[in-house]
């Protein structure tokens, strides 16, 4: 089973459609969780940690359930520019260990 | 906020040739630093976690003696391909456990665009 899965995607909405992205973690020692975004061709980049009580960045609601050790991603009122590939990472127990990328959903807002 | 420098941004080499690539870390100590490679349409694989002073700890499946980290000082890390061939062609970029500039999870360098010929 692998570290990260995530949806294959890709999602194709239009803007100001609400899109939600999910993901499963299998080592239950994990203590990060994020959200990345990547353009192609970049380095990824933070979008927002994730907390186990939910955490909301503008548009961008972040929610974690240990238990079942699933996270999720939801964005509202999509605009062009979210157009990207979302990463769900986590990382391998304590403080300070690598983190490990899911494969990565891509989005594709259109007018 | 952390800070790591990586260079080169892109190179081309000769299928057989060495590449080295450089992390830097410009203000702050990186005792560990990780290695990723990204094949496209693909995700970011862990390579290795390099730790500064000792060998580098590599995932299942990566050739240490293909891969060679040195991570000698507490700003520098290091990735040589040796013997590169064409399959080698990826993104390499490294990453430290520190916060970026916006305060928050891990620093990335921008990462090496390798090109095997």
């Amino acid at each position: 089973r692998k570290e990260v899965e995530q949806d294959p995607g890709p999602f194709n909405v239009p803007e100001g459609a609400t899109v939600a992205f999910n993901c499963t973690y299998s080592n239950s020692a994990s203590q990060s969780f994020f959200w990345y975004r990547q353009d192609c061709r970049k380095e990824p980049k933070l979008l927002m940690s994730v907390y186990s009580s939910g955490n909301e960045d503008g548009r961008f609601t972040a929610q974690l359930n240990r238990a079942s050790q699933y996270i999720s991603l939801l964005i509202r009122d999509s605009k062009l520019s979210d157009s990207a590939t979302y990463l769900c990472v986590v990382n391998r127990g304590q403080a300070g260990t690598a983190l490990i990328f899911g494969k990565g959903t891509t989005l594709s807002v259109s007018s | 906020g952390a800070v790591v420098s990586q260079h080169p941004s892109w190179v081309i080499c000769k299928s057989g040739t060495s590449v080295k690539i450089e992390c830097r870390s410009l203000d702050f100590q990186a005792t560990t630093m990780f290695w990723y490679r990204q094949f496209p349409k693909q995700s970011l694989m862990l390579m290795a976690t390099s730790n500064e002073g000792s060998k580098a700890t590599y995932e299942q499946g990566v050739e240490k003696d293909k891969f060679l980290i040195n991570h000698a000082s507490l700003t520098l890390s290091t990735l040589t391909v040796t013997s590169a061939h064409p399959e080698d062609s990826s993104f390499y970029i490294c990453s430290a456990d520190r916060p970026n500039l916006q305060g928050y999870g891990y620093t990335f360098g921008s990462g090496t665009r390798l090109t095997v010929v």
